[in-house]
């Protein structure tokens, strides 16, 4: 099975600050990665997802990008954040071929 | 529009009780359907999933599932509800097959459950 690693778990930012957040996958290879954001209230919403190195799809128009400079690794990234990024964010990872989806233990950001 | 929705935000029940968590979805075939649940401080973890076959799913921790193609729904279903069980429960879609959003997994809103002792 994959296992995800997501860092930082915690994060505490100020308005206009970048944001960095890295995901890497161990367990597979060439895997379909996904950046989801789960702000207060709401549900799940997927925010990016790659299917190759270097491609990148993006859902929603906002404030963050991501990357994914080798195979197993996905960056969510943002020049300035903004309040309305605060949320909690998730990791997660599926093998090409399969449907089960294995989630990062997430990373909550605060902007204040 | 494809979507799926749990109509329910919040559900409160007491511990020993039945429980039943709505999943409606709209989408032009059956897609894959499954559902997660969220634990405080954890990640999400997958309780059960319907691809094909027997439309009674059976997944972790006493959790059932049963889809109807005529409702378009995959409830899930507990006999008896624990406190350990109180936790934030989503359900899930992915395309069969054609179009921009093949494979990719979309989750409903989510339903908060709070057990009473």
């Amino acid at each position: 099975s994959q296992t995800i690693h997501q860092w930082p778990a915690t994060l505490v930012q100020p308005v206009g600050s970048p944001l960095s957040l890295e995901c890497t996958v161990e367990g597979t290879s060439n895997p379909n990665l996904y950046w989801y954001r789960q702000a207060a209230g709401r549900g799940l919403q997927l925010l990016f997802y790659s299917v190759g190195i270097g491609q990148i799809s993006s859902e929603v128009p906002q404030n963050l990008s991501a990357s994914r400079p080798q195979d197993r690794q996905f960056i969510l990234s943002s020049k300035k954040l903004l309040l309305s990024d605060s949320g909690f964010y998730l990791c997660a990872s599926r093998a090409a071929a399969r449907e089960k989806l294995f989630f990062g233990s997430g990373t909550q950001l605060s902007v204040l | 529009a494809q979507s799926v929705t749990q109509p329910d935000i919040h559900i409160t029940v007491s511990e020993g009780a039945s429980l039943e968590l709505r999943c409606n979805y709209s989408y032009g075939a059956t897609p894959y359907l499954f559902w997660y649940v969220q634990s405080p401080g954890q990640g999400l973890q997958l309780l059960l999933k319907y691809f094909s076959g027997d439309t009674l799913v059976q997944g972790i921790k006493g959790f059932e599932a049963e889809f109807k193609r005529s409702q378009s729904s995959f409830n899930l279903r507990k006999p008896s509800v624990h406190w350990s069980d109180a936790a934030e429960y989503f359900c899930a879609v992915v395309p069969r097959a054609g179009g921009t959003s093949y494979g990719k997994l979309t989750f409903g809103q989510g339903t908060i459950l709070t057990v009473h002792p």
